[in-house]
């Protein structure tokens, strides 16, 4: 069954401490992207890769980073400079090269300071 | 002013009435719109994929675009409680990034 999986589900982060999220895909997808949802605000984007080994800022990449190495996977990591990490993060991918598609979702991974 | 305006809710109907959720939004560059129904602790879920101007219907499901007032809604007829959930309107240009509202909570009461 093609989908999008995102671990953990749940992710705890020391003050100082690096963590990094997993996003893998099996649909074939071009580009991949990486949100975050805080309540009140939608949906932000952080950063999005449209091929392997590129990848573009989004409205708030301060704080992340992320890299590219294969087309099934786009790993997300959340640095000590992200302040205020506490939120829902969602990754997307979409199939490119056809007419606009719309984007595909994970489950989410819900992170949270200790 | 955000690019995509939503209004939060909550939101809460009877059982099998018709509810109505909408969306404005401010750049004319936009020509793809979407609903997603996203429920507690999960990804949001592709309900409705429109292009341009006009209606499209999926069951119980019916969006509609107006691009000259730069309105886009999303009824739901007969609503039932498993439609308890946020919906989010998106909207996108020529490429492929998706601007979000912020998500409007609806709950179907018994």
């Amino acid at each position: 069954d093609g989908g999008i999986t995102q671990s953990p589900k749940y992710l705890f982060r020391k003050e100082g401490q690096n963590v990094t999220l997993s996003c893998e895909q099996n649909l074939n997808h071009d580009a991949m992207y990486w949100y975050r949802q805080d309540p009140g605000q939608g949906l932000r984007l952080i950063y999005y890769s449209q091929i392997v080994n590129d990848f573009q800022k989004g409205d708030i990449a301060e704080g992340y980073s992320v890299s590219r190495e294969k087309k099934e996977s786009f790993p997300l990591t959340v640095t000590s400079a992200q302040k205020n990490p506490t939120a829902f993060y969602l990754c997307a991918s979409i199939r490119t090269g056809v007419s606009n598609q719309p984007q595909h979702f994970g489950d989410g991974t819900r992170l949270s300071i200790l | 002013q955000k690019e995509v305006e939503q209004d939060p809710g909550p939101l809460s109907v009877p059982e099998g009435a018709i509810v109505s959720l909408n969306c404005t939004y401010s750049n004319s560059a936009f020509q793809y719109f979407m609903w997603y129904r996203q429920y507690s602790r999960k990804g949001p879920e592709l309900l409705m994929y429109t292009y341009s101007s006009g209606n499209k219907e999926d069951g119980r499901f019916t969006a509609q675009v107006d691009k000259s007032s730069k309105y886009i809604s999303l009824f739901i007829r007969d609503s039932q409680p498993s439609d308890s959930a946020t919906y989010l309107c998106a909207a996108a240009g020529g490429g492929n990034k998706l601007t979000f509202g912020t998500g409007t909570q609806l709950k179907v009461e018994l």
